[in-house]
């Protein structure tokens, strides 16, 4: 079944470390989007990429670092520079950005605590 | 920039009774799409429903259906006959038409759905 994987599904990181979450998709999507989930919240944009190669900054982009290398996969790297890393991070996919009617694909979720 | 507003924190309901769901937002476009998704505590984002603004007439999935009033810009979600399974945090989220939009959602602070039995 076509889906979109997120790994791991919890990461806990030390004061300074960067790490990376994983974001892999097989629905064959063009469009890939990371949110930020904090209680009371709702979902905050951080990255976003419509094609291979290209990739824009959401609402929330400090301290956060993508790549969009291929198609499939669209890792999100939370750097030492953000300050407040702790929360739910989502994936999504969609068809196409410039398509009309198009909701999202979601993964599981990454639940990054600071230790 | 669009917001969405969900004003309703919290909401409760007894199993097999109806519960509406509350959304506003701010727009000066004429052409977009909303949908609500549901989030239960596994904390998977699942589709409920969509709406798109050319359309006039009310979305509907079997117990769930939207009261889109384009002019107020409000976008509320009817759960008919409540189930246990209904429980979960209820976001609301916008989309503008593209190709401005990169195909962007923005969402509302989600509503919790209690259901009692």
């Amino acid at each position: 079944d076509g889906g979109i994987t997120q790994s791991p599904k919890y990461l806990f990181r030390k004061e300074g470390q960067n790490v990376t979450l994983s974001c892999e998709q097989n629905l064959n999507h063009d469009a890939m989007y990371w949110y930020r989930q904090d209680p009371g919240q709702g979902l905050r944009l951080i990255y976003y990429s419509q094609i291979v190669n290209d990739f824009q900054k959401g609402d929330i982009a400090e301290g956060y670092s993508v790549s969009r290398e291929k198609k499939e996969s669209f890792p999100l790297t939370v750097t030492s520079a953000q300050k407040n890393p702790t929360a739910f991070y989502l994936c999504a996919s969609s068809p196409s950005s410039t398509g009309r009617n198009l909701g999202y694909t979601f993964g599981s979720g990454t639940r990054l605590t600071v230790v | 920039a669009q917001t969405v507003t969900q004003s309703q924190p919290e909401m409760s309901v007894q199993e097999a009774e109806t519960v509406t769901l509350s959304c506003t937002y701010d727009t000066s476009e004429s052409d977009y799409y909303l949908f609500w998704y549901k989030q239960p505590p596994s904390r998977q984002m699942i589709l409920v429903i969509r709406q798109e603004a050319y359309k006039q007439q009310n979305a509907t999935e079997n117990r769930f259906s939207v009261n889109f009033q384009k002019a107020a810009k409000s976008f509320s979600l009817k759960i008919s006959d409540s189930q246990l399974g209904d429980a979960a945090m209820y976001f609301c989220a916008y989309r503008s038409d593209p190709p401005d939009s990169w195909g962007k959602l923005q969402f509302g602070a989600g509503t919790q759905v209690v259901v009692t039995p």
